[in-house]
């Protein structure tokens, strides 16, 4: 089975930190994504990466950023951490573009205060 | 992608089938209906996906309309680790696929 790994599931951070979300999956998969999840929003795409140091920025890509070094792992950069970047943060990979399943992690739940 | 609309809950008996509407009337020709479920503290987790025929899976089976505006998902034994928010979602295999638009999904409650 494909895995998934988000190194924390719970993270607290003050505002103005530089906060990092690190994600591996361990199928080779091409592509990897990180969205966010927010009740009555649902999941948002804010990153993805369908190769090693390439970057498409999602729906909303504001206040993030993404390093892809290595094809199995992919982070998430918050630059100055925000309150209202509290949330859910979910990262996901697939084998390529199209109709292969999306593999999740189990998330990380981020604070900011 | 297009819009799916679905049910905001549902009920089931353990052992009872479940069937999980989803109405996406602007379907294109090329959407692909896929399903994932996300369980209490869990990433969504993939169920199944087809594009005209039904599919069965070892989880679920789909059940699509022959319009294609339609389909079904189909668990046919609930269990107590079935209760989850089920999300239906249409995904173009062209351009753009990698955005998965998750709507608020049903929630599906197992009673014992």
């Amino acid at each position: 089975d494909v895995k998934v790994t988000q190194s924390s599931r719970y993270l607290v951070k003050r505002t103005g930190e530089k906060v990092f979300l690190e994600c591996v999956q361990d199928m080779d998969h091409e592509n990897m994504f990180w969205y966010r999840q927010d009740p009555g929003l649902g999941l948002r795409l804010i990153y993805f990466s369908y190769d090693v140091k390439m970057k498409e920025k999602g729906d909303i890509p504001e206040g993030y950023s993404v390093s892809r070094e290595k094809k199995e792992r992919f982070s998430l950069i918050l630059e100055s951490a925000s309150t209202n970047q509290t949330s859910m943060y979910l990262c996901a990979s697939s084998g390529a573009l199209g109709i292969p399943p999306l593999h999740f992690g189990n998330g990380t739940r981020l604070t900011v205060t | 992608d297009a819009k799916t609309t679905q049910p905001n809950s549902m009920e089931s008996n353990e052992e009872e089938p479940v069937h999980l509407p989803c109405n996406h009337s602007t379907i294109s020709g090329t959407d692909y209906i896929h399903w994932y479920r996300q369980l209490p503290s869990q990433g969504p987790e993939y169920v199944i996906h087809g594009l005209t025929s039904n599919v069965n899976n070892r989880m679920a089976s789909l059940a699509i309309a022959e319009d294609r505006k339609s389909s079904t998902l189909i668990l046919h034994r609930a269990t107590l680790r079935d209760a989850a928010v089920y999300y239906c979602i249409l995904r173009s295999s062209g351009a753009g696929s990698y955005q998965l638009t998750f709507g608020k999904g049903t929630k599906l409650s197992v009673i014992p």
